[in-house]
């Protein structure tokens, strides 16, 4: 079955360091987000690409990486620049048009 | 700016006792309307889509309703296993990035048997 596959499901990060979270899907989509979820907050934009080799900064895209370099794969990477990123990371794709998005089953991510 | 408030923030029914969860919008065109469901720990699942205003759409208990203002998703005989939260998003071309979804915080809602 077609879908998204985040990876992994829980990551630690140590003060200072870089970690990478996977996205891969198999839906043949061209758009793909990356949302920040926060408890009492809604879902927040960081980052998003609407065809491969080029993406846009989101709302809250300070302290963030992505690459689009393939349609399946769209990997976030958040880097020591961002202060505080113990936060459940989502990634969407949608094929556009009248059609929603497709979530992952998300990453959290815990500062240690 | 293009907003989403969703109304309330938690409720707590017994089963059996239907309700309505309220998303009031701002948004400039309404490209449509989302409905999600969110269990503990995983990605949204997705509900419904609504474009027009009178337009209702229907799930099992579920039934969403849309007018110019506002989205009701409408809980009927509501069973243990409906708790979750319930995401409701529009979409929006602000900013210029087409297909951008604008989420509301969410409601959470807890069904007891």
């Amino acid at each position: 079955d077609g879908g998204i596959t985040q990876s992994p499901k829980y990551l630690f990060r140590k003060e200072g360091q870089n970690v990478t979270l996977s996205c891969e899907q198999n839906l043949n989509h061209d758009a793909m987000y990356w949302y920040r979820q926060d408890p009492g907050q809604g879902l927040r934009l960081i980052y998003y690409s609407q065809i491969v080799n080029d993406f846009q900064k989101g709302d809250i895209a300070e302290g963030y990486s992505v690459s689009r370099e393939k349609k399946e794969s769209f990997p976030l990477t958040v880097t020591s620049a961002q202060k505080n990123p113990t936060a459940f990371y989502l990634c969407a794709s949608t094929r556009g048009g009248t059609y929603g998005y497709t979530f992952g089953s998300g990453t959290r991510l815990t500062v240690v | 700016e293009d907003q989403v408030t969703q109304s309330p923030e938690a409720l707590r029914l017994q089963e059996g006792e239907s309700s309505s969860l309220n998303c009031s919008y701002t948004v400039s065109g309404l490209r449509g309307l989302f409905w999600y469901r969110q269990d503990p720990g995983k990605g949204p699942e997705f509900l419904f889509t609504l474009y027009s205003a009178g337009e209702e759409k229907e799930k099992e208990r579920l039934k969403a309703t849309l007018t110019k203002k506002e989205s009701f998703l409408h809980i009927t005989a509501p069973k243990p296993e409906d708790s979750a939260t319930y995401l409701c998003a529009v979409r929006s071309n602000y900013g210029g990035a087409t297909n951008k979804l604008i989420f509301g915080t969410g409601t959470l809602l807890a069904v007891q048997p």
